[in-house]
């Protein structure tokens, strides 16, 4: 099946610091998504990217679905944006598998 | 604002018992999908509904699991002879199929097996 990597496994920044999160995937895509898993658990859903460039806030991601890759920017951060970003990819079918996540702690 | 619901929120029983956890996707969603979250394995797939018939349930133990969907409004995933390797966290999703990223998740069920 599809491999998904995501880098890196972790990052701590301080607060007001830009980053850039990357998932990395083993085949071509119908659908990529990625997702914020707060610290009380709750999985919510940021971007539906299969390509392209999108921005929502502060937060935006980039798809280069030829080179397999996509990337999730975040601006001026803020420890509400503490957690888990998980990226999840379909190929064929409806399986939407998951990378093993970025654990971000901003810091005040 | 349209939320996934899922019940109970905690569990705790002990090996042997049966377990079941009850979904209700939003209206108008017509995939649902069952997630089990572990530290070891991460986010697994174990079951999905398209217009509450059962398209993919490849990563669910048949042995001791089943999903199903009664109704459009209730999902259901059962566990029966529970195991302590079953203690994990399940979430429950609903989407569009014309539209992928609509899909929500549920606030999860927290299984923990004696």
């Amino acid at each position: 099946g599809i491999q998904v990597e995501q880098s890196p496994p972790d990052l701590i920044l301080q607060e007001g610091a830009n980053s850039t999160l990357r998932c990395n995937f083993s085949d071509s895509v119908n659908n990529l998504q990625w997702f914020h898993q707060n610290p009380w658990g709750q999985l919510i859903n940021l971007f539906y990217i299969p390509s392209g460039t999108k921005q929502n806030g502060r937060l935006s991601a980039t798809t280069v679905a030829t080179e397999r890759y996509s990337l999730l920017y975040i601006s001026s951060s803020q420890t509400t944006d503490s957690g888990v970003y998980f990226c999840g990819v379909k190929a064929a079918g409806n399986k939407l598998t998951f990378g093993g996540g970025t654990r971000v702690l901003v810091k005040p | 604002d349209a939320r996934v619901t899922q019940t109970p929120r905690h569990k705790v029983t002990e090996m042997g018992q049966e377990v079941t956890m009850r979904c209700q996707p939003i209206l108008g969603h017509n995939t649902v999908f069952w997630y089990r979250q572990t530290m070891m394995q991460g986010l697994e797939l174990l079951a999905y509904f398209r217009n509450r018939a059962p398209l993919d349930d490849s990563g669910m133990p048949k042995d001791r699991f089943s999903a199903e969907m009664p109704d459009a409004t209730l999902a259901t995933l059962k566990i029966q002879p529970s195991e302590p390797r079953d203690s994990a966290v399940y979430f429950c999703a609903s989407g569009l199929v014309t539209y992928p990223g609509d899909m929500l998740f549920g606030p999860g069920t927290r299984l923990t097996v004696l």
